[in-house]
């Protein structure tokens, strides 16, 4: 079992901030990070599928970068906004099987 | 609305008892994924397949089951009930068939509650 870790495990900020987190991963067998954003009560939604060492992916103001060299990932997010609120989920895949973290939750503050 | 579709929404049923969870894929996707999110743990992926055949295996227990038919559709099939199975069941779906690379899709998910 592959051993992937998020931090912090939760984050409050004010609206307007920018904010980041963290995805562990190890970087032996690695083939791609995912990061998905999860709503309460909604399904998770594909942010980024990362596989290059280096690869920066950018949606909106939402951004993420990956080393997989030292087996890490950040999310950025620029300027939260209230909607911004969820759990952001990373996994790493190896070959044919996911490992997902237990997320980091966000609450923006209005 | 991902265009993946569960059904049921809810079910409860009786330990010892079989169910059988439908997922739809997204119109063009050829991999189906199953995951199990339990209380007291994050989501696990149980299996996959693509096109028909199994692709991977995750932490699927042997009284669990899945297959995809000719029409993409999936099934997962849980028998010998447990009290333990209760579990939200998520099936997503993506364009490819190599898990690495293709982004997932979800469906909302099947709430199955064993009493």
């Amino acid at each position: 079992i592959l051993n992937v870790e998020q931090s912090p495990q939760s984050l409050h900020v004010q609206e307007g901030d920018s904010t980041n987190f963290t995805c562990s991963f190890p970087s032996s067998n690695f083939y791609a990070l995912h990061w998905y954003r999860w709503e309460t009560a909604k399904s998770p939604e594909a942010l980024f599928v990362m596989t290059l060492n280096g690869d920066e992916k950018k949606k909106g103001r939402i951004s993420a970068t990956l080393n997989t060299k030292e087996g890490y990932s950040y999310l950025y997010i620029k300027g939260s906004q209230p909607e911004d609120s969820a759990t952001y989920l990373c996994a790493s895949s190896t070959g044919n099987q996911f490992y997902f973290g237990t997320g980091t939750s966000l609450t923006v503050i209005p | 609305d991902s265009g993946v579709t569960q059904t049921p929404k809810h079910l409860i049923t009786a330990t010892g008892q079989r169910v059988t969870l439908r997922c739809s894929p997204r119109s063009g996707d050829l991999s189906v994924y199953w995951y199990q999110q339990s209380l007291d743990q994050g989501l696990q992926f149980l299996i996959q397949y693509y096109n028909g055949e199994e692709r991977a295996k995750g932490n699927i227990l042997e009284r669990f089951s899945a297959q995809q038919f000719p029409d993409l559709h999936s099934e997962l099939n849980l028998s010998s009930l447990e009290l333990g199975d209760s579990a939200l069941y998520f099936c997503a779906s993506s364009a490819g068939g190599l898990a690495r690379t293709y982004e997932q899709y979800f469906g909302p998910g099947t709430r199955l509650t064993v009493t």
